[in-house]
């Protein structure tokens, strides 16, 4: 029984392809958030959604666009890959608004390759 | 620019005794502190926290300090066990604004059996 879940587990492609990725969380949570895990494992937030509505966008390339069509989900789109892009993506939630400090709960990652 | 940092990417300590993982930070707005433990493949799972209002706080076999003068934590885990292998996080957070979890790059802990 899944809290967090994302889908695929790995995703391997070319560069220039768009590829999106899809997190869900069954915890009944109000926030969800993106995380980025590069070479050097270093894990650092991308984008914070409240209720559908975003929060936090960090310097982000504007390639990188998150959906969000209900509070339960929040999806990564990435057009034009490049190769920089490869990385462990995190999908996590939390129980309070995003605004102030709370525990989160992380998915499994996809780990991104793109060749 | 990190604001925090594990110094120590990796520890080895023999099963039964105590593990000590450090954590500093240097924001001093930061006031939410946790620990994450991650297996390979996995993503971190939460382990313990402790608010700026606490020095101390213990779970179990899990214990995290905080020093605010220091800007410092630890997380002591005794006694350590085989299956608590595995690379710890630390995160902080501010509780004013739109918050985030700033993490540490991680410390790889391996318990000898």
């Amino acid at each position: 029984d899944t809290a967090v879940s994302q889908t695929p587990k790995y995703l391997v492609t070319q560069m220039g392809n768009d590829k999106s990725i899809k997190c869900e969380q069954n915890l009944g949570h109000d926030t969800m958030y993106w995380y980025k895990q590069d070479s050097k494992k270093f894990l650092k937030i991308m984008f914070s959604y409240n209720n559908k509505e975003l929060i936090i966008n960090e310097t982000v390339p504007n390639r990188f666009s998150p959906k969000s069509p209900d509070k339960a989900h929040l999806n990564l789109h990435i057009n034009s890959l490049e190769l920089g892009d490869s990385a462990v993506y995190f999908c996590a939630s939390s129980q309070g608004s995003g605004r102030t400090a709370d525990t989160q709960y992380f998915g499994p990652g996809t780990r991104l390759t793109v060749l | 620019d990190q604001q925090v940092k594990q110094n120590s990417p990796s520890l080895s300590v023999q099963e039964g005794r105590i593990s000590i993982l450090n954590c500093d930070y240097t924001n001093s707005m930061f006031d939410y502190f946790l620990w994450y433990k991650k297996y390979p493949a996995e993503g971190p799972t939460f382990l313990i926290s402790i608010s700026s209002i606490k020095d101390k706080n213990e779970d179990g076999r899990f214990t995290v300090f905080l020093n605010k003068s220091a800007k410092h934590l630890s997380l002591h885990i005794v006694p350590s066990q085989p299956g608590d292998s595995a690379v710890y996080f630390c995160a902080a957070s501010a509780s004013f604004g739109n918050e985030k979890l700033t993490f540490g790059t991680g410390t790889r802990l391996t318990i000898i059996p």
